[in-house]
């Protein structure tokens, strides 16, 4: 089973250039987030989505943007890179059904912006 | 400031000695969740409580969930080296519709040592 696939795994950005984090899940899950995780701090909520064309934000929302034209794809755009979005990315998703229910998590991905 | 506050953040023992990761807030949660991360991966569920008082087992973890909703515990017995990882409390803060979205604790990394 596939669950949460995140790429890439390993990104260097220069300071002002753009990327996508992509994040797909094979679960028919209707949420997805991403969020964000810096040492000494957990994991920060950055964008959600409710289903295909529904997101909002999160916690740490600027500098981000997302969309979700499909149930299966969640991407994360980042313009105009920071040093301060240094960080490792995760992408989750779950049923959505009820207020809990376990996230199922990609592995991760490691961006550095020098 | 965090809405969950893990302690402690970091915790180095013996095998076959037992600890405690406590998880407090001022804020009342309608579910708790405990995950478990490893180095390059993401986190992985162990457990989901949400009344008031709860006990769970999980073979050597017991998980608690405080009466008044604000707190949880997680108390390992007999540690052994594969225990050793990044335990993250997570939670859906009380009242209205919160889509699932998790508050994380900020971390407590377990080693244990052989």
């Amino acid at each position: 089973n596939a669950g949460v696939t995140q790429t890439p795994k390993f990104r260097i950005l220069k300071i002002g250039q753009s990327m996508t984090l992509q994040c797909t899940q094979d679960m028919n899950h209707n949420y997805m987030y991403w969020y964000r995780q810096d040492p000494g701090m957990g994991l920060k909520l950055i964008y959600y989505s409710v289903g295909a064309g529904i997101t909002d934000k999160g916690e740490v929302p600027n500098g981000y943007n997302v969309s979700r034209s499909t149930t299966e794809d969640f991407p994360l755009r980042l313009e105009l890179a920071a040093p301060s979005q240094t960080s490792v990315y995760f992408c989750a998703s779950r049923p959505g059904t009820g207020e809990t229910g376990e996230l199922f998590f990609g592995e991760g991905s490691r961006l550095t912006v020098l | 400031t965090q809405l969950l506050e893990q302690s402690p953040q970091f915790l180095s023992i013996q095998e076959g000695e037992n600890l405690t990761v406590y998880c407090n807030s001022s804020s009342v949660f309608s579910s708790l969740q405990w995950y478990r991360q490893e180095p390059g991966e993401g986190p992985v569920l162990l457990v989901t409580v949400v009344t008031g008082g709860e006990v769970k087992k999980l073979k050597r973890l017991t998980f608690q969930f405080g009466d008044a909703r604000k707190d949880s515990s997680l108390h390992i017995t007999a540690a052994q080296t594969g225990d050793t990882g990044l335990y993250l409390c997570a939670g859906v803060v009380g009242g209205g519709t919160s889509y699932g979205k998790l508050t994380f604790g900020q971390g407590t990394i377990l080693t244990v040592h052989p």
